[in-house]
């Protein structure tokens, strides 16, 4: 696709459920990130991919969030017994191995998770 | 660690000049990115300084004093589609090879 595309747009879960968040990254792009936006809040990082292993993963903010990429492309964010404290808008972004010189990066339109 | 200062507010009239700032304290850097973010949307790429000095794009200017750790971006002509918030955002080039995000400053224009 022509650019970065995340689902489900918005998700609606009950505390103690897990859910998975898909994001599909820009063609070539080999860098992809996991950011969560709180509201009225910035982006706090979560992860980083580099192809299909992640370098790091020190922003994941417990033991229930975790995420994988598989073939250099599609990213999922999977967190495990959600919490209320989770409800946030979850941005991912892809770069292309440039984005250390140019500081760019490509966020999608996120998924925003509600937990009840 | 990481943190970027900028202020959470700043209002200011239509077709006029405003200066959003940003103080970084890093571990590393390479340098210092702004992004503008309108409600409910993804926040889209608008500069980045790696060198000190200003870069001009448009109707949009940014500034880096590394020296400082200081940097600001201006906009001019400010037009009532400006109205967002904007985030600096500082190039650690550690191991996430990402980028720290400020919180973000709402920019309010008024007719």
């Amino acid at each position: 696709g022509a650019g970065v595309s995340q689902s489900p747009s918005n998700k609606v879960t009950e505390k103690g459920k897990d859910v998975e968040l898909r994001c599909d990254p820009i063609s070539g792009h080999t860098a992809l990130y996991w950011y969560r936006q709180s509201l009225g809040q910035g982006l706090e990082f979560l992860i980083y991919f580099q192809g299909n292993s992640a370098p790091d993963k020190s922003g994941l903010p417990s033991d229930r969030f975790s995420a994988e990429r598989t073939g250099g492309s599609v990213s999922t964010l999977t967190i495990q017994r959600t919490q209320q404290e989770d409800s946030a808008v979850y941005l991912c972004a892809s770069s292309s191995s440039l984005a250390g010189l140019t500081g760019e990066l490509f966020f999608g339109e996120g998924s925003r998770l509600t937990v009840l | 660690g990481q943190s970027l200062e900028q202020p959470s507010e700043v209002t200011a009239v239509e077709g006029a000049i405003v200066q959003i700032n940003c103080t970084y304290q890093t571990s590393g850097f390479y340098g210092l990115s702004w992004y503008q973010q309108h409600d409910g949307g993804a926040p889209t790429f608008l500069s980045y300084n790696a060198l000190d000095g200003l870069e001009e794009t448009g109707r949009f200017s940014s500034f880096l004093s590394r020296s400082d750790s200081y940097g600001y971006l201006l906009l001019q002509e400010l037009q009532m589609k400006d109205s967002a918030s904007y985030f600096c955002a500082a190039n650690s080039g550690g191991g996430a090879d990402g980028l720290t995000f400020g919180k973000g400053t709402h920019l309010i224009i008024q007719p």
